[in-house]
């Protein structure tokens, strides 16, 4: 479905860099959603947006921030990448209640 | 908090046969949903099935279909008639029903399931 996409699909850095990750939707949601998936844990939630400059915080959102300036784009910046935030990263939307969520392709992020 | 458990990691199922996987959650909720994700090697995340919980009747997709018994708390996924491109792995998620403010779903830790020819 091209009504999110996340960029990049792949990425490789060194520790101590900062990193972006972007998602764009076309589909006009409110809610937007990161995630990073990992073995044994399944997917946890980062931090998410409710609206144009209104996000909060996951579950495991330390060394990460994010900012949503459009509608459209929600961006997750690793301020200053460590080994374990190697991970798949996972952005997401919502539209109509109780529908669950459509997923970007995800990006897989290696830091070394 | 609410919580997911998939308590098997791994399963195998001949092709053409039928498979059942586990899931339980907690919550202290009454007004709730419950889904299945499949993610297949390609990585993308699809939803195969979704449940409410004030509805009763079990849900059906075709081949998958769902046993929710709300008082075990508990929702198993059956997939019946196993085909290879079932391969994948399994997320069993939860979601709190909420009047206002955001749609937060939680997953399990995933089943994976390989389709044998």
């Amino acid at each position: 479905d091209a009504g999110i996409t996340q960029s990049p699909r792949h990425k490789v850095t060194e520790t101590g860099t900062p990193v972006t990750l972007r998602c764009h939707q076309t589909e006009n949601h409110r809610y937007m959603y990161w995630y990073r998936q990992d073995p044994g844990h399944g997917l946890r939630l980062i931090h998410y947006s409710y609206g144009v400059k209104d996000t909060d915080k996951g579950e495991v959102s330390d060394g990460y921030s994010v900012s949503r300036s459009k509608t459209e784009d929600f961006l997750l910046t690793l301020e200053s990448a460590t080994s374990s935030q190697t991970s798949v990263y996972f952005c997401a939307i919502s539209g109509r209640e109780g529908n669950g969520y459509t997923f970007g392709s995800g990006t897989r992020l290696t830091v070394v | 908090a609410q919580t997911v458990t998939q308590s098997q990691p791994e399963m195998s199922v001949q092709e053409a046969e039928t498979v059942t996987l586990s899931c339980t959650y907690d919550t202290s909720e009454n007004n709730y949903y419950l889904f299945w994700y499949k993610q297949p090697p390609s990585r993308q995340m699809i939803l195969v099935i979704r449940q409410e919980a004030y509805k009763q009747q079990n849900a059906t997709e075709n081949r998958f279909s769902v046993n929710f018994q709300k008082a075990a708390k508990s929702f198993s996924l059956k997939i019946s008639d196993s085909q290879l491109g079932d391969t994948a792995m399994y997320f069993c998620a939860f979601m709190k029903r909420e009047k206002t403010s955001y749609d937060k779903v939680i997953f399990g830790p995933g089943t994976s399931l390989s389709v044998i020819p």
